[in-house]
């Protein structure tokens, strides 16, 4: 696709389920992000990939989040348990790591996830 | 790790004048330093960047300037225009091939006609 892709947009789920969230980056990219933004806030970091490596997983904020990206392109996040203060929109993006030029950061339209 | 501080919070601007948000960063090894606008509801836009090894950049009616020394770098946009009403996010980065962003909280910009 032209862009970055994210499924679902919206989910609604109850506290202590599971949900994975879906990225596809735009192609040839090899930098993927993953960000949650919380109403009236900025973008949060989570995790950054490099690959198919998690090159920096510092924004994780505790061990029920995680985040894979086994063929270097598409990548799901994956909450565990998860808690009403989970919700928040997740963003993804991805860039072409390396570039001289610029070092933009493609922002899909996110995944807005409610936990009830 | 590095913080990104951003003012104001909420910015209000009649159409015409001049808007200028600030942003302060921690880390000294941070070295690019993006601008973000995302409208009500849609995904985050880079409007303009700029690397440490330049103090300022201009592209049309938007310019940043950086200063390295005091760790603070600005958007200026001039003549504005109802369309440019967003949130505009500062952010910082380190490394060669970019490594994570940190954003700062944003700016709510109105342009009121």
């Amino acid at each position: 696709g032209a862009g970055v892709s994210q499924t679902p947009s919206n989910k609604v789920t109850e506290k202590g389920k599971y949900v994975e969230l879906r990225c596809d980056p735009i192609s040839g990219h090899t930098a993927l992000y993953w960000y949650r933004q919380s109403l009236g806030q900025g973008p949060e970091f989570l995790i950054y990939f490099q690959g198919t490596g998690a090159a920096d997983d510092s924004g994780l904020p505790n061990d029920r989040f995680f985040a894979v990206r086994p063929e270097g392109s598409v990548s799901t996040l994956k909450i565990q348990r998860t808690e009403r203060g989970d919700s928040a929109v997740y963003l993804c993006a991805s860039s072409f790591a390396g570039s001289v030029n610029t070092g933009e950061l493609f922002f899909g339209e996110g995944s807005r996830l409610t936990v009830l | 790790g590095e913080n990104v501080e951003q003012h104001p919070s909420t910015l209000s601007v009649q159409e015409g004048d001049s808007a200028v948000i600030k942003c302060t960063y921690s880390d000294s090894a941070s070295n690019y330093f993006p601008w973000y606008k995302q409208e009500l509801g849609k995904r985050p836009q880079l409007i303009i960047d700029i690397r440490s090894n330049v103090g300022e950049k201009k592209d049309q009616r938007i310019a940043v300037t950086l200063n390295k020394t005091a760790k603070h770098f600005s958007l200026h946009i001039t003549e504005t225009q109802p369309e440019d009403s967003a949130v505009y996010f500062c952010a910082a980065s380190k490394g060669g091939s970019q490594g994570n962003l940190i954003f700062g909280k944003g700016t709510k910009l109105s342009v009121k006609p």
